[in-house]
């Protein structure tokens, strides 16, 4: 199992250029995230899909848009990057129970846009 | 969801025990308490949960206090590799349509040799 995988792991942008952040997992969740961590900040979620099919706005969704490719995939789209979106992309994907909101994370994309 | 308070940053020794507090004064009966905990560049971590008995697993305890108001996260023996934010979360268990976990600054935890 690898759990949740992003990637690229780095990037470097310039203003104005596209990206996509790909993400996905093997653990057959239903739900998948997306969240953001500027320096010394908590994260803040940024779109979420709560199934296949279905994404759902988060706290900070602007300069972005996400695609559900299927249950595995989730990824976040950058349109035309700004110095503002420079941060740490965290992934994460759970699957709820009655009581249990354990979301499992992956290892993060840095990215710069410069 | 309720909002949560806890210190920007604790020190603990090595070996010893680390009491991480939170302090949640308007939960809701039906909302849980939730610790993740994130080292430095990686993704956060589920620790623990519950409503309102004390929960222990292998990583860790949680004390609530009766009136559900604040809450203790307990590492038994932290080491070095326990240092880390740890962040104590609340809301509703299931149900519902928000999904989001919502991440405050957490505690600093530096565990000192």
């Amino acid at each position: 199992n690898a759990g949740v995988t992003q990637t690229p792991k780095f990037q470097v942008l310039k203003t104005g250029q596209s990206m996509t952040l790909q993400c996905a997992q093997d653990m057959n969740h239903n739900s998948m995230y997306w969240y953001r961590q500027d320096p010394g900040m908590g994260l803040r979620l940024i779109y979420y899909s709560a199934s296949e099919g279905t994404t759902d706005k988060g706290e900070v969704p602007n300069g972005y848009n996400v695609s559900r490719l299927n249950k595995r995939e989730f990824s976040l789209r950058l349109e035309s990057a700004a110095p503002s979106q420079t941060s740490v992309y965290f992934c994460a994907s759970s699957e709820e129970g009655r009581e249990l909101y354990e979301q499992y994370f992956g290892p993060g994309t840095r990215l710069t846009v410069t | 969801d309720a909002k949560t308070t806890q210190p920007p940053s604790m020190d603990c020794a090595e070996g010893r025990a680390a009491n991480l507090p939170c302090n949640h004064s308007t939960i809701s009966g039906n909302e849980y308490v939730y610790w993740y905990r994130q080292i430095h560049s990686q993704g956060p971590q589920y620790i623990i949960h519950g409503l309102k008995n004390n929960e222990t697993n292998e990583m860790a305890s949680l004390i609530i206090t009766e009136d559900r108001k604040s809450s203790t996260l307990i590492l038994p023996h932290a080491t070095l590799r326990d240092t880390a934010v740890y962040y104590c979360i609340v809301r509703v268990g299931s149900g519902g349509s928000n999904y989001k976990l919502t991440f405050g600054k957490g505690t600093l935890l530096t565990v000192n040799p």
